[in-house]
């Protein structure tokens, strides 16, 4: 079974600057779709960005990037310009290519300091 | 404007009162999901619908049930409801095995 995980219960980052959210799954498939949600106080899941494990470029959604290293099974979430609105709960996923059941990592909570 | 929708958004019962949550989607979705959040541990998906009368187990299906009549909707029913099912639940929804689009979420507690 996939699992995820997100060894980083708690982060925090100055406004204005750069944070690292790490995530580590375990898969012996292929193909298959990691995600990054946000969680506000709100509590609504907010896809964050999306990438596809057959393509090697790194996705990108403005200030949010990702790295992905496939063989070392890493998907790692880069906020820069860290803004008070990206303070939330962050969560990692994994999606296999044909299924339809989203494994989550247990959560990072992110503190952004003003 | 797209979206997936439940009812309700806070429910507080009591132990074996049955209750259904609702889930609705206005995107023509074929794929739905309940999920449920619980603290370190994520969220974690309880059952699953490909299409109209096909569901399936998810992780943690042991006291709830679903029914998908229609396309548009997936409710969840709880039908004795204890406490350790107090929980943070969500719908979601996606075309295909793409993206999944997740409701506001539901506050259910059990007392």
């Amino acid at each position: 079974a996939q699992t995820v995980t997100q060894s980083q219960p708690e982060m925090s980052v100055q406004e204005a600057e750069t944070v690292t959210l790490s995530c580590t799954y375990d898969t012996s498939e292929s193909d298959y779709y990691l995600f990054w949600y946000k969680q506000p106080p709100s509590r609504q899941m907010i896809l964050v960005i999306r990438q596809e494990a057959y393509k090697q470029q790194n996705a990108t959604e403005n200030r949010f990037s990702v790295n992905f290293q496939k063989a070392a099974k890493s998907f790692s979430l880069k906020i820069s310009d860290s803004q008070l609105g990206d303070a939330a709960m962050y969560f990692c996923a994994y999606r296999t290519y044909y299924g339809n059941k989203l494994v989550f990592g247990a959560g990072t909570i992110l503190r952004v300091k003003s | 404007e797209a979206q997936v929708t439940q009812n309700p958004r806070y429910l507080i019962t009591v132990t074996g009162k049955k209750l259904t949550v609702t889930c609705s989607q206005n995107m023509n979705h074929e794929y739905m999901s309940w999920y449920r959040q619980d603290p370190g541990l994520g969220l974690r998906q309880i059952y699953y619908s490909m299409n109209v009368e096909v569901t399936d187990k998810g992780d943690v299906p042991e006291g709830y049930k679903v029914s998908r009549k229609e396309k548009r909707n997936f409710p969840l029913i709880l039908e004795s409801p204890s406490p350790n099912q107090t929980s943070l639940y969500f719908c979601a929804s996606s075309y295909g095995t793409d993206t999944q689009y997740f409701g506001p979420g539901t506050r259910l507690t059990v007392l």
